[in-house]
C-alpha cells in the first residue's frame, strides 16, 4: 500500500512557478502517479498522471526520478485562481483501487 | 456533455435517520466511485461500481451501502446515521474501473448534515 506525504501548505505570489512535491518510499512497480486539484466545495479536478521521467501538458508538469520514490508537481506562472488543495494519489487501479487514496493534500495559497 | 450530476446539493438530517444520495455519471463511463470527504480531509474511499458490480469497497460500516442501475446512474445509502458522518460526499465518474490510468471525473458533492 503505497503510501504519500506531502508538505501541509505552501504560499506563493502570483506569476511564480510552484513545484509541489510528493514522497511516496513504497511506490510498487506498476504504480502510477496521479495529481488533483480541489476548490472549496467542489469535486477534485485531474491535473496530470505519469509513470516515470516527466509528463507535460497544458497545466502542469510532472516530473519523476529514475528511483519513483517521489514526484513533483510544476505550475507555471500561478494565477490567484491556482489557489487550491492539490493531492497526489499512487497506486495500480487495475487490482484495487481501495490502494489509490487521498492523502490530506497541499493546500497552495497564490498571493497577489 | 454535461458533466457528472448528483443530487441533492444539501441535506440536514438527524441522527438515526437514513439517507439516499443519488449520481448520474457523464455519459458512456461505465464506472461510479463514491467518496466522503469530512471538512479539512482528502476524500475517503467508500464504493466504486463498474457494469452494476461492486468492485471495490473502502473502510466504511456496513450501514453505507450503494448500487449502480442500467443506465449507470448510481444511489449510495446510509442508515443510522451518525454526527460523523457529517461530510460531503462525492460522486465520479469514469470510463473504466481503473484509477490508476483512467481519469476520474467528480460531481460536485452532496453536503450532508446530521444534527
Amino acid at each position: 500500500l503505497a503510501k504519500t506525504t506531502q508538505p501541509i501548505s505552501m504560499d506563493s505570489y502570483e506569476g511564480q512557478e510552484v513545484n509541489i512535491t510528493c514522497s511516496h518510499n513504497n511506490i510498487a512497480t506498476n504504480d502510477y502517479i496521479t495529481w488533483y486539484q480541489q476548490f472549496p466545495s467542489q469535486g477534485p479536478r485531474f491535473i496530470i498522471q505519469g509513470y516515470k521521467t516527466k509528463v507535460t501538458n497544458e497545466v502542469a508538469s510532472l516530473f519523476i526520478p529514475a528511483d519513483r520514490k517521489s514526484s513533483t508537481l510544476s505550475l507555471p506562472r500561478v494565477s490567484l485562481s491556482d489557489t487550491a488543495v492539490y493531492y497526489c494519489l499512487v497506486g495500480d487501479g487495475r487490482y484495487n483501487n481501495n490502494d489509490m487514496r487521498f492523502g490530506a493534500g497541499t493546500r497552495l495559497t497564490v498571493k497577489p | 456533455d454535461a458533466g457528472v450530476t448528483q443530487s441533492p446539493t444539501h441535506l440536514i438530517k438527524t441522527r438515526g435517520q437514513q439517507v439516499t444520495l443519488r449520481c448520474s455519471p457523464i455519459s458512456g463511463h461505465k464506472s461510479v466511485s463514491w467518496y466522503q470527504q469530512v471538512l479539512g480531509q482528502g476524500p475517503q474511499f467508500i464504493f466504486q461500481y463498474y457494469e452494476k458490480e461492486e468492485r471495490g469497497r473502502g473502510n466504511f460500516p456496513d450501514r453505507f451501502s450503494a448500487r449502480q442501475f442500467p443506465n449507470y446512474s448510481s444511489e449510495l445509502n446510509v442508515n443510522a446515521l451518525l454526527l460523523g458522518d457529517s461530510a460531503l460526499y462525492l460522486c465520479a465518474s469514469s470510463l473504466t474501473w481503473d484509477f490508476s490510468t483512467d481519469t476520474q471525473y467528480f460531481g460536485p458533492g452532496t453536503r450532508l448534515t446530521v444534527l
